[in-house]
């Protein structure tokens, strides 16, 4: 079955340290995109990339990062310089970035500060 | 700047009460895209419907129906005959094209929909 699978479902970080979020497709999708998800605040974009090798800042990118050396993968690492992590987080990823382009999600990471 | 605005945030109806979800959008472009997309409990978002700008037929599939009126900004999704399954977190979201070439989704702040048995 081709989809986005995101690992973990649940993540829990200590003070001051990184994590990773996985995101992994097998849609042979271009581009591909991180959002974070707070109540009531819809959908806010991290990162994304079109190409491997290449990324971009979306409108919240402090205290993340992203890597993409394969156009499966997409992984996010929340750095202890994002000061407010606790949200639910959403990879996506479409066709060649067109703005008519369906974006496929996955089931989310729900990170958690301990 | 674009803008996406569902205002209802919160709607609850009896299974069997029709629905409409609203969404009011602004942009200075000519051409865009809009879409809806439902989350279910499981988080991820599913897409149900994507209209571009230059497209303003009404559409219909099954129980679900989208209203695009361009002179109003609006892109109104209605359930008729709602059923427990609809209950879900339900996003509007635009996308144009920006002047770089690139494009970015802006996404509403969604309506949560319970349909009550």
């Amino acid at each position: 079955d081709g989809g986005i699978t995101q690992s973990p479902k649940y993540l829990f970080r200590k003070e001051g340290q990184n994590v990773t979020l996985s995101c992994e497709q097998n849609l042979n999708h271009d581009a591909m995109y991180w959002y974070r998800q707070d109540p009531g605040q819809g959908l806010r974009l991290i990162y994304y990339s079109q190409i491997v090798n290449d990324f971009q800042k979306g409108d919240i990118a402090e205290g993340y990062s992203v890597s993409r050396e394969k156009k499966e993968s997409f992984p996010l690492t929340v750095t202890s310089a994002q000061k407010n992590p606790t949200a639910f987080y959403l990879c996506a990823s479409s066709f060649a970035e067109l703005a008519k382009n369906i974006q496929y999600f996955g089931a989310g990471t729900r990170l958690s500060v301990l | 700047a674009q803008k996406v605005t569902q205002a209802q945030t919160e709607i609850s109806v009896v299974e069997k009460e029709d629905v409409t979800l609203d969404c009011v959008y602004e942009t200075r472009d000519t051409t865009y895209y809009l879409f809806w997309y439902k989350q279910p409990p499981s988080g991820e978002l599913v897409f149900l419907i994507r209209r571009n700008s230059f497209d303003e037929q009404n559409e219909i599939s099954g129980r679900y129906s989208w209203n695009f009126q361009k002179s109003t900004s609006s892109f109104n999704f209605t359930i008729t005959a709602s059923q427990v399954v609809d209950s879900a977190v339900y996003f509007c979201a635009l996308s144009e094209v920006e002047g770089s070439g690139t494009y970015k989704y802006i996404f509403g702040t969604g309506t949560r929909l319970k349909v009550l048995a």
